[in-house]
């Protein structure tokens, strides 16, 4: 059974622009999470996804968003990036909302 | 104040120590993770707890909801698990909160 797959796994982006990644969760996975760790801050939620809804949201500017799609797959958007939005970004899937997650290897995001 | 706090930041062991990492906690949660993280990234899940005690190989973990204090456990510790543990609860709100990782060193 695939894991979770996450892409690009690297990623260089100019401040103002703007970033989508991506994420494949595990086969019969109905739930996405994403999150944002940092050197400074750690890990930090930034969102949740359920059969194409949002279902939480943690405490990000709204220059980032997400969606899921009807095969669970979800996509995060981060736009006019700034030098702070570099980190690595996990996502995690789970069969449920209240299952164990199973997280991806990370997109490692550089803004220059 | 963090609504995660885990003990101790730092950790070196040596190859057959116990190893015991703490994790307490300021909210209601609906579950607690245990989380492992090598160099380069990538995450696993090693536990995740509503009550008790679970144990997986020479891993152990324990919840005491009343206390809100979870401990997880190295038994015969091994160089292959240095990284860092990262506790994680998740609330009744499906809210999220991380503490901030105990890095192990596992001396050989």
């Amino acid at each position: 059974k695939a894991g979770v797959t996450q892409t690009p796994r690297y990623l260089i982006k100019t401040r103002g622009q703007q970033v989508t990644l991506s994420c494949s969760p595990i086969s019969g996975h109905r739930s996405v999470s994403w999150y944002q760790q940092t050197p400074g801050q750690g890990l930090q939620f930034l969102f949740e996804y359920f059969s194409e809804t949002q279902r939480n949201k943690g405490n990000f500017p709204g220059r980032f968003s997400g969606r899921q799609f009807s095969n669970s797959r979800s996509e995060m958007n981060v736009s006019t990036l700034e030098l702070g939005d570099s980190a690595l970004y996990l996502c995690a899937s789970s069969p449920g909302r209240a299952s164990e997650a199973f997280f991806g290897q990370g997109t490692r995001l550089t803004v220059v | 104040k963090n609504e995660v706090e885990q003990s101790p930041q730092n950790l070196t062991a040596q190859e057959g120590e116990f190893i015991t990492i703490n994790c307490s906690y300021s909210v209601g949660i609906s579950a607690l993770h245990w989380l492992q993280q090598h160099p380069g990234g990538g995450i696993v899940s090693l536990f995740m707890l509503s009550s008790g005690k679970k144990k997986h190989g020479r891993l152990i973990a324990t919840i005491n909801i009343q206390e809100k204090h979870s401990s997880l456990h190295i038994t015969a510790s091994h160089p292959r698990d240095s990284a860092v543990y990262i506790c994680a609860v998740k609330t009744a709100g499906n809210q999220f909160y991380f503490g901030t990782g105990t890095s192990l060193t596992v001396i050989p």
